[in-house]
């Protein structure tokens, strides 16, 4: 159980353009997903935190225009990055927590490598 | 994480046992994990320890709580090169959001 499903695992995309990145969970429900990015042989920063039907809250220094984030289900967020430049390329991750069961902790999706060429 | 320490590299040989350490200065940390990531990859939880209890042992894994020195370990017994990878020691605040060491790359050698 608590299983997180991200989507692509693998994008490379244009400067300019913008890229949506879903996450899902596919076995429980999840009022709460944390989107995170991570750097070459570095941690996780928290950039956002995504709750189900309102605003996300956004980490101090990260641009909440630049990086939309979408949770309009129990089950679905999605990361939108828009007009992506270079520097936005990284691993992102994003995690959920199931509601009811605290032995599930937080569940992390498979993360998805974006290159901006 | 400047909130979680881990030192960052542990070279181990296969069959030794691994002890990989954290500390953390928050004091209302209510849960302690640790979370495994191989190349490529997202994160695995591999255990979790509540803030009431010392010691947590599941199958190799064993997890030492030292609350007065805020100090985490994990103990990796019988290592495998399958154990080969990053390990991420994180705490969160009553259930909320998680901060993360900067993780520790186990090396496990022939």
């Amino acid at each position: 159980g608590a299983v997180v499903s991200q989507h692509p695992s693998r994008v490379i995309c244009k400067s300019g353009t913008s890229v949506k990145i879903e996450c899902r969970s596919l076995d429980f429900q999840a009022t709460t997903m944390f989107w995170y990015r991570q750097f070459p042989k570095q941690s996780l920063m928290l950039m956002a935190t995504s709750n189900e039907g309102s605003k996300a809250t956004y980490e101090q220094g990260v641009e909440k225009d630049k990086f939309l984030i979408n949770h309009a289900s129990l089950t679905l967020s999605t990361l939108t990055v828009t007009s992506a430049h270079p520097e936005d390329s990284s691993f992102y991750i994003c995690s959920a927590k199931a509601n009811s069961n605290l032995n599930y902790g937080y569940t992390f999706g498979s993360g998805t490598r974006l290159t901006v060429v | 994480g400047e909130d979680v320490e881990q030192s960052l590299f542990l070279s181990v040989r296969e069959g030794d046992s691994s002890v990989i350490n954290c500390t953390y200065t928050d004091s209302s940390s209510t849960y302690l994990y640790w979370y495994k990531q191989e190349p490529g990859a997202g994160l695995q939880l591999l255990t979790y320890i509540f803030s009431n209890m010392d010691m947590k042992q599941d199958q190799r894994l064993t997890v030492l709580l030292n609350k007065k020195d805020k100090h985490l370990s994990l103990r990796i017994a019988d290592t495998q090169t399958g154990d080969s990878a990053i390990y991420f020691c994180a705490e969160s605040m009553n259930d909320y959001k998680l901060s993360f060491g900067a993780g520790t790359t186990v090396t496990v050698r022939a």
